[in-house]
């Protein structure tokens, strides 16, 4: 079944610098991505929800990419500030559409 | 208003005793999910509910029961517990099935079996 790999599990990065979260998964067929993101005592909030044929998705102070050909996704902050500060999860929709298989998530911290 | 509610949102339970857990979403969702997630790891699917049906995943068939008494509700039941059990259970909905529709998860509860 699917798999989804998400790398890293910890990053820390200076308030403004960039940060970037890659997940890689294995189904080829698989059409829809979701990241998430977890700040502390919350539940996870959906950021931004991808479909298959859109490779480039902007959200605020945030880009998400879609690379079909290596099968990743993913989170790019620009401009990192300490309320980015949070746990964020990619989420792959399986090609039968049935469920979402999870990655492990990325602890990020933005310090001053 | 996207809000899914947890309860409770900690829980010690001893070993070889029932465990309840309580979810409850106002947003008129079929789809009610539950996932347990550990230190490290990826969020696992347990099972959900679709409209009145439950589906349990085979790898945890035994280990879980459900019931779902009205739409708005739903639980997630430990018969007897074991010390693998601890962890962070999650409840999402969504109002469509499976993988496609956005899932509004709560804030979870953490279990712990002494």
């Amino acid at each position: 079944g699917e798999q989804v790999e998400q790398r890293p599990p910890h990053l820390s990065v200076r308030e403004g610098d960039s940060a970037v979260i890659i997940c890689t998964y294995t189904d080829p067929n698989s059409y829809y991505f979701f990241w998430y993101k977890q700040e502390p005592g919350a539940g996870l909030q959906l950021l931004m929800k991808v479909f298959s044929s859109t490779e480039i998705n902007e959200g605020q102070g945030f880009t998400v990419l879609l690379n079909k050909k290596d099968k990743q996704l993913s989170l790019n902050l620009t401009a990192a500030h300490p309320g980015d500060s949070a746990v964020y999860f990619c989420a792959v929709t399986t090609s039968s559409g049935q469920k979402l298989v999870f990655g492990q998530g990325t602890i990020l911290k933005v310090y001053l | 208003d996207t809000t899914v509610k947890q309860n409770p949102r900690y829980k010690l339970a001893r070993v070889g005793k029932p465990v309840n857990l309580i979810c409850s979403q106002t947003m008129n969702h079929d789809t009610m999910y539950w996932y347990q997630k550990k230190p490290n790891q990826a969020p696992k699917l347990l099972l959900f509910y679709y409209d009145k049906i439950l589906n349990r995943e085979a790898d945890t068939f035994e280990k879980f029961q459900s019931s779902r008494p009205n739409n708005s509700f739903c639980s997630l039941y430990i018969g007897s517990a074991g010390l693998e059990y601890s962890a962070m259970y999650l409840c999402a909905s969504s109002s469509g099935w499976g993988g496609v529709d956005t899932q509004y998860f709560g804030p979870g509860t953490r279990l712990l079996v002494l």
